[in-house]
């Protein structure tokens, strides 16, 4: 009983280099969702899958991407990782449907040097 | 533009102090308001979903309220074990996305 699954669970980066993070869900859910959570801002929406095959940009979409890979996967790219991408980023799926609730991940910190 | 604000930010209360946390927002076309719990380096752990003003939730020591403009997390007596930062989010239909507030963190002490 999985739920979502984020890799890896840490990782340091330099400034330029580029790296993948990686979301599984196993809930059968619609929607997935990237967000970053940096201290006294909360949690900020990046980017979001509402279903396979379509991505959004949320509040703070710069330097990332993402690809919906299928209906379990949704990955966030950061092309040319920047100090200020310095963060904890968490991945969540939800079922918008019936307008339930998401479901998180333990979370991704990352530190760029 | 949607926005979600938390107050306050930060609680200190003693075992036994009832107290309540405001969520209040400003989004059209809502269709869930829900509260988390995040403990420290996890990730938010769901607590309640309320659709409509009126609607109250209730687990252990907690009750959730909804009314058109905000909703209130009461916790009643308190235990250490409730520490943790408490966060509210607003789902609408329009977009399909899951906007949250800024969080309170609480911190019970013995």
């Amino acid at each position: 009983n999985a739920g979502v699954t984020q890799t890896p669970k840490f990782q340091v980066l330099k400034t330029g280099q580029s790296m993948t993070l990686q979301c599984a869900q196993d809930m059968n859910h619609n929607s997935m969702y990237w967000y970053r959570q940096d201290p006294g801002m909360g949690l900020r929406l990046i980017y979001y899958s509402a279903s396979e095959g379509t991505t959004d940009k949320g509040e703070v979409p710069n330097g990332y991407n993402v690809s919906r890979l299928n209906k379990r996967e949704f990955s966030l790219r950061l092309e040319s990782a920047a100090p200020s991408q310095t963060s904890v980023y968490f991945c969540a799926s939800s079922d918008y449907r019936f307008h339930t609730e998401a479901f998180f991940g333990q979370g991704t910190r990352l530190t760029v040097v | 533009e949607d926005q979600v604000t938390q107050s306050p930010e930060a609680l200190r209360l003693q075992e036994g102090e009832s107290s309540s946390l405001n969520c209040s927002y400003t989004v059209s076309g809502l269709r869930g308001l829900f509260w988390y719990r995040q403990d420290p380096g996890k990730g938010p752990e769901f607590l309640f979903t309320l659709y409509s003003a009126g609607e109250e939730k209730e687990k252990e020591r907690l009750k959730a309220t909804l009314t058109k403009k905000e909703s209130f997390l009461h916790i009643t007596a308190p235990k250490p074990e409730d520490s943790a930062t408490y966060l509210c989010a607003v789902f609408k239909a329009a977009g399909n996305k899951l906007t949250f507030g800024g969080g309170t963190r609480v911190l019970v002490k013995p």
